[in-house]
Formats: C-alpha cells, sequence, structure tokens
C-alpha cells in the first residue's frame, strides 16, 4: 500500500519570507510525485512534478520540491511568499503515469503582511 | 484556457434521497475521474473511467455509486441513496491522450455536497 502524510495541516507565514510544506511517501515502488495547488474557490492546480531525472523540481510561481529518496520525502519550498500564494497544498504520488493519484491531507499556507 | 466545469457548486440534500452531481471534461480529454474530500481529511481516488467504461475503482465507490458519460460531453456521478458520511467536496479531473502529460489530471472547482 502506498500512503502520502503531510504534517502540517497550516502553515503561517509572513509575506517574503522563505516556506517548506513538508511531505513525506511510502511506497514500495517507484513513484512519481506531484503538488497540487488549491486557491480559493478553485480547482485543484499542478503546481510541479516529479518523473525522474534531477530530483530538483522547478514549478510555476517561484515554487520549487527536492525529491529525497533516501528520506521518502518531496518538500516544496519558495524562498520568498506574496500573499497571493495563500491557498491549500497538496502532495500525491502515483506508481504509474496512467495510475490513480494518492493525496496527502494538504496543508493549508497563510501567508499575512 | 480549457478548465474543468462541475455543477452544482453547493447542494444540500436529504438522507436517502438520489444525487447526480454533474462534470464537462476537456473537450479532447479521455480518462475521467471522480476523487472526494471530507471536511478535514484526504482527497480520495473514487472511480476512475476510460472508453465508456469504469477502469478502475476504490472500495469507497460501492453499488451506491455509479458513473455515467450520458452525451459526448458530460460526465456524472450519481449517488443513489445518499448517507451523511457521503457529505464531502467532491472533485471530478479529466486527462489527455495517453502519452501525455503524466499524471496531469485538470480538476474541476468541486461540487460540495451536504447530506442532512
Amino acid at each position: 500500500a502506498q500512503s502520502v502524510t503531510q504534517l502540517d495541516s497550516q502553515v503561517p507565514v509572513f509575506e517574503e519570507a522563505p516556506v517548506e510544506l513538508r511531505c513525506n511517501y511510502s511506497s514500495s515502488v517507484s513513484v512519481y510525485l506531484f503538488w497540487y495547488v488549491q486557491y480559493p474557490n478553485q480547482g485543484l492546480q499542478l503546481l510541479l512534478k516529479y518523473l525522474s531525472g534531477s530530483t530538483l523540481v522547478k514549478g510555476i510561481n517561484g515554487f520549487e520540491a527536492e525529491f529525497n529518496k533516501s528520506q521518502t520525502s518531496f518538500h516544496l519550498r519558495k524562498p520568498s511568499v506574496h500573499i497571493s500564494d495563500t491557498a491549500e497544498y497538496f502532495c500525491a504520488l502515483s506508481n504509474s503515469g496512467y495510475s490513480t493519484l494518492t493525496f496527502g491531507k494538504g496543508t493549508m499556507l497563510l501567508v499575512s503582511p | 484556457e480549457p478548465e474543468v466545469t462541475q455543477t452544482p457548486s453547493h447542494q444540500v440534500t436529504q438522507m436517502g434521497q438520489e444525487v447526480i452531481l454533474r462534470c464537462v471534461p476537456i473537450s479532447n480529454h479521455l480518462y475521467f475521474y471522480w476523487y472526494r474530500q471530507i471536511l478535514g481529511q484526504k482527497v480520495e481516488f473514487l472511480v476512475s473511467f476510460y472508453n465508456n467504461e469504469i477502469s478502475e475503482k476504490s472500495e469507497i465507490f460501492d453499488d451506491q455509486f455509479s458513473v455515467e458519460r450520458p452525451d459526448g460531453s458530460n460526465f456524472t456521478l450519481k449517488i443513489r441513496s445518499t448517507k451523511l458520511e457521503d457529505s464531502a467536496m467532491y472533485f471530478c479531473a479529466s486527462r489527455g491522450l495517453a502519452g501525455g502529460l503524466i499524471g496531469e489530471l485538470f480538476f474541476g472547482e468541486g461540487s460540495r455536497l451536504t447530506v442532512l
């Protein structure tokens, strides 16, 4: 069985500060890893994905994530957040290109001035 | 930009009633999905649909649930007799052709179902 753990349900941060949203996974086979973002009253939108190759993945809106196989982690980072980054962030994995996604519980990023 | 649209955005129903949630996937997509998120819990996979049949379903997707693609554009989720625990946000998603962007599901805004 596979699973995704997002330990932080909420992360409050001040504008222009750096942020890291944590994601750990468990799987007995190789994985593809994703971060999705959900802005208020909108659907889930793909931020970035790790399929293979370089372990540092860059996504939209200045976010990046690093795949760490030994620590089974895929933490999301941004060096300087904006108010507009306030949203819920979901980490997800799949075992192949066409299998279903397994999601974490989500982390609410709250950016204040 | 093409998007997945879902209706209704919010539905309140009495326990035991039938509910149909509707989705219009992106027009050239061939794979369709329903996920749900109970408040405070994970986004959970319900069912995937391809070539006019269910390709995969989870344990949650029991006999009370059904999906249909009644025409070339809509993809519906029906709950025959709703229970309190069906209260959740239901997300529809679609994906393009095989060989397309791996794992890139395009999600709708969700339909919030409240069962009283």
